[in-house]
C-alpha cells in the first residue's frame, strides 16, 4: 500500500537552532514530493516540492528538503528556526500515475514548536 | 490572484442531514480536489474534478458527491451525515497541467456533526 510516514508527532527546537522534520514514503514509481505547512484555523500552505533534479530542494521561508531515493525519505530542514515557524507540517506524495488522477497522499503531520 | 475561497468557514449539522460546501478556485485553475482532514490526521483525498467531471475518487462512500461548474467553482455534497463526518474539509485547485507542481489550498470548512 502507498503511504507516507511522519514518525514524530512533535518536534521541539530552540530558536536559532537548526530543525529537521522527518518524512519517509512508500509508493511505486517515481513520486512527486511536497511539504505543506498549516497554521491554526488555516488551510495548507505550499512550502516546497521535489519532482526531479537536485536532491536538495529550496522552498519558501528559508526551508529546504533533502530527497534520498535509497532511503525513500524527504526530510524538511531549516538552518535557523524562528518562533514564527511553529506550526503543523505535512509531507505529501503524489504517486506517478497514468490515470490522470492527481491524488496526494499525506502524512499525519508533525507539530513543530520553536522555543524562544 | 484571489486564492481559493471556501464557504462557509464553520457549520454545525445534525446526524442524518445533508450538507453542501462550496469552493471558488484560484483564478483560471481548472482542476479541483477535495480533502477531508479529521482531527489529528492528515488530509484524505475525497475526489478530483476536471472539466466538470469526476476523474478520480478516494475511499469515500457514494454519499459524498461533488460538482464542478463551468466557472470552475465546485461543491462538495454529503448526504446522510454521520458523526465521523466531522472534520475540516479542504478544497484545492490547480491548472490541470501543473498539478504535479502543487495545489493551492483553501482555508477549509469545519463541519461538526452532532
Amino acid at each position: 500500500a502507498q503511504s507516507v510516514a511522519q514518525p514524530e508527532d512533535q518536534v521541539n527546537v530552540a530558536e536559532g537552532n537548526p530543525l529537521t522534520v522527518k518524512c519517509t514514503y512508500s509508493v511505486s514509481g517515481n513520486p512527486y514530493l511536497f511539504w505543506y505547512v498549516q497554521y491554526p484555523n488555516r488551510g495548507l500552505q505550499f512550502l516546497l516540492k521535489y519532482i526531479t533534479g537536485d536532491n536538495l530542494v529550496k522552498g519558501s521561508y528559508g526551508f529546504e528538503a533533502e530527497f534520498n531515493k535509497s532511503q525513500t525519505s524527504f526530510h524538511l530542514k531549516k538552518p535557523s528556526a524562528l518562533v514564527s515557524d511553529s506550526a503543523l507540517y505535512f509531507c505529501a506524495v503524489r504517486p506517478s500515475s497514468t490515470s490522470g488522477t492527481y491524488k496526494y497522499i499525506f502524512g499525519t503531520g508533525t507539530r513543530l514548536k520553536v522555543l524562544a | 490572484e484571489t486564492g481559493v475561497t471556501q464557504s462557509p468557514t464553520h457549520l454545525i449539522k445534525t446526524r442524518g442531514q445533508q450538507v453542501t460546501l462550496r469552493c471558488s478556485s484560484q483564478s483560471g485553475h481548472n482542476t479541483v480536489s477535495w480533502y477531508q482532514q479529521a482531527l489529528g490526521q492528515g488530509p484524505q483525498f475525497i475526489f478530483q474534478y476536471y472539466r466538470e467531471e469526476e476523474n478520480g475518487r478516494g475511499n469515500f462512500p457514494p454519499r459524498f458527491s461533488g460538482l464542478q461548474f463551468p466557472n470552475y467553482s465546485s461543491e462538495l455534497n454529503v448526504n446522510a451525515l454521520e458523526l465521523d463526518d466531522s472534520a475540516l474539509y479542504l478544497c484545492a485547485s490547480s491548472f490541470y497541467w501543473r498539478v504535479n507542481y502543487g495545489y493551492t489550498f483553501g482555508s477549509g470548512t469545519r463541519l461538526t456533526v452532532v
